[in-house]
């Protein structure tokens, strides 16, 4: 049963310091998606790749984040320097694109980011 | 861009009614609706979704129904369970894009 990997699960850290996320999206997949989700704003889309280049990163604080895909089987997501506002769940999601049936996302476990 | 309104923001049901669940949205392009479900610490996962060219599908207990030229499609769920419980989110994409907006969710509680 393929899944998306997230890691870490849990991080918390302290106001100022980097972090970084780390995907691996399900073989064979050629879309990637990073999403934060708070109580307030829902899931929010962060960025998102195909073919492991990046397409939409609107939705992303460009001063303090950056997401990248090195290989297609690792994605990553950096915020440097982190702030309290930060904490969040951020969910990786990879699914087929328009190669695929449909456009069913398969989201990752999730980080739980806390900045203290 | 897209926005997708979703209500109720929770929704409590007592186990063995029904729960209906609504969103809108603002694309008139958009054609592809799915629904996904996410349980408490869980990540979220498609349980049904809708293509623009039916006005409803079923999937046992639950199913979606569509109406494009009011821009509304909703899930509902009968005969519900405990186990239904958790938040559920609805989004909207064109087919053939690979981005879906979504709501905001609703947290179902079916209580015994």
């Amino acid at each position: 049963d393929a899944r998306v990997t997230q890691t870490p699960r849990d991080k918390v850290t302290e106001m100022g310091q980097e972090v970084t996320m780390r995907c691996q999206p399900i073989l064979g997949h050629n879309t990637v998606f990073w999403y934060r989700q708070t109580m307030m704003q829902g899931l929010e889309l962060l960025a998102y790749f195909r073919n492991r280049a990046p397409l939409d990163d609107s939705g992303m604080p460009k001063d303090r984040f950056s997401a990248e895909m090195p290989d297609a089987t690792l994605a990553t997501l950096k915020i440097q320097p982190s702030e309290p506002r930060d904490s969040a769940v951020y969910f990786c999601a990879s699914g087929l694109g328009t190669s695929g049936n449909h456009n069913e996302q398969f989201f990752g476990p999730g980080t739980r980011l806390t900045v203290l | 861009g897209e926005n997708v309104e979703q209500h109720p923001s929770t929704l409590s049901v007592q186990e063995g009614d029904s729960a209906v669940i609504k969103c809108t949205y603002s694309d008139s392009a958009s054609n592809y609706f799915p629904w996904y479900k996410q349980e408490l610490g869980k990540r979220p996962q498609l349980i049904i979704d809708i293509r623009s060219n039916v006005g409803e599908k079923k999937d046992q207990r639950i199913a979606v129904t569509l109406n494009k030229t009011a821009k509304h499609f909703s899930l509902h769920i009968t005969e519900t369970q405990p186990e239904d419980s958790a938040v559920y989110f609805c989004a909207a994409s064109k087919w053939g894009y690979s981005t879906l907006t979504f709501g905001k969710g609703t947290m179902l509680l079916v209580s015994p």
